[in-house]
Order: C-alpha cells, then sequence, then structure tokens
C-alpha cells in the first residue's frame, strides 16, 4: 500500500542535541509537509516543500530546518531543542490541488529531557 | 484569513448514540472541506470531504454536508461506537488565492462509553 512511513515512533534526546526526524512516502505526491502537534491542539505547520521548494511559516523557529533529498524524503532537523520542543511531529504529503486531501504518517512522539 | 471552528470538547455519548460535531468556517473563496479523524497516537486519517456546495461526502457511517448558505460542514453519525473515540478535525483548502495549505480547525475530542 501507498503510505507515508515516519522514523522512528518515538525519540528521546537531550536538551541542546541536535535530532533529526525523517519521512518517506510511496504516494509521489510533490508536496511535503512537517507539523508539529502539542497535547490537545490542532496540528501547526512548521514547513512544506512544493517539489524542490522550500516554503517556511513566518512564526517558525529557526531552530527547525528541513531538507528533501529527493521526491520521496524529507527530514525534519532540530539544531537545539528545547523543553517547549517535545512534541509529536505529523509529516505529510499532497497534490497540489486543493481538492486533495493530506495523507499522514503515524509521527514521530519526540521527548525533551 | 481563512478559518475554521469547531464546537469544543470533549463531546461524551454512550454507544449507539446520535452524534453531531460543529463546524463553520470563513473563506474568500470556494473551498474544499474535509473532516479528518485522529486515533490515539497516531497520524490523521481523512475521513471524508466535499469539494462544492450541497455535495455530501461519507464514510463508515459518517456524513457531512457543504452548506454554502450557512458556511457549515457538520459531522454527523446515527449511531457511534466505541471505536469511534478520537479527535476529528475539520479542515478547508481554499484555492482561489492560488494557495493549497489546509486550514484545520482545533480539533473535537470524542469520547464513547460502552
Amino acid at each position: 500500500d501507498a503510505m507515508v512511513i515516519q522514523n522512528p515512533r518515538y525519540q528521546v534526546t537531550q536538551f541542546g542535541k541536535p535530532v533529526t526526524l525523517s519521512c518517506s512516502q510511496t504516494l509521489n505526491h510533490n508536496v511535503m509537509y512537517w507539523y508539529q502537534q502539542k497535547s490537545s491542539q490542532a496540528p501547526k505547520l512548521l514547513f512544506h516543500y512544493y517539489d524542490k521548494d522550500f516554503n517556511n511559516e513566518a512564526d517558525t523557529p529557526d531552530n527547525f530546518q528541513s531538507r528533501r533529498p529527493n521526491t520521496s524524503f524529507c527530514f525534519l532537523d532540530i539544531r537545539s531543542p528545547g523543553l517547549g520542543d517535545a512534541a509529536m511531529y505529523l509529516c505529510a504529503t499532497s497534490r497540489t490541488s486543493g481538492n486533495s486531501p493530506l495523507h499522514f504518517g503515524n509521527g514521530t512522539r519526540l521527548t525533551v529531557t | 484569513g481563512d478559518s475554521v471552528t469547531q464546537m469544543e470538547g470533549p463531546v461524551t455519548l454512550s454507544e449507539e448514540a446520535f452524534l453531531t460535531i460543529n463546524c463553520t468556517y470563513t473563506a474568500t473563496g470556494y473551498p474544499s472541506l474535509f473532516w479528518y479523524v485522529q486515533y490515539p497516537g497516531e497520524g490523521l486519517q481523512l475521513l471524508l470531504k466535499a469539494t462544492k456546495a450541497d455535495d455530501k461526502g461519507s464514510n463508515k457511517g459518517f456524513e457531512a454536508t457543504y452548506r454554502k448558505e450557512t458556511t457549515s460542514f457538520h459531522l454527523e453519525k446515527g449511531s457511534v461506537q466505541v471505536s469511534d473515540s478520537a479527535v476529528y478535525f475539520c479542515a478547508l483548502s481554499d484555492t482561489t488565492g492560488g494557495s493549497y495549505i489546509p486550514t484545520f480547525g482545533r480539533g473535537t475530542s470524542l469520547i464513547v462509553h460502552p
């Protein structure tokens, strides 16, 4: 089945220690998104790629970076995680049509100690 | 700008009860509307969608009708099950300005008791 896969499901990192989360897709969608979701809240868009074009949300902290080396893979780098960065991180993909829904991975739960 | 407003949760129901989760939207153009469901510890999944006025989206016993006159897209199910316990998100995509980025509501938690 075509899908969006995130690894790892659970990630523990230390305060200030860089961490990378990964996402892969077999849907061949040209748009990939990274969302941050904290408990009992809606997902918050951090950035997205339209093909290779990177689009950062205005309020995404500089601490968060992303890489998309090819259509299938996308990475979220947190350069110096703080306690406030503990959250669920969701990767999603879509086509560019407004009728096209998002396809989400199961997320990576990040804990910062 | 575009926005989506959902009723506050949690919504607590007994099994086999009727469910309504209200969703209203504000958009400058003619958006497509979606309901997503998030089960504990998982990502969001598309539940249903509607792309134009008066369309009805349906899936797994859930339904929602795109009402342009009331700018609403309320989610309904005639008889809920314990397995429907999850968080439900209403969302829109408005491509009028060329954007495909969806706008999400805050989510409504549903708890179904046996």
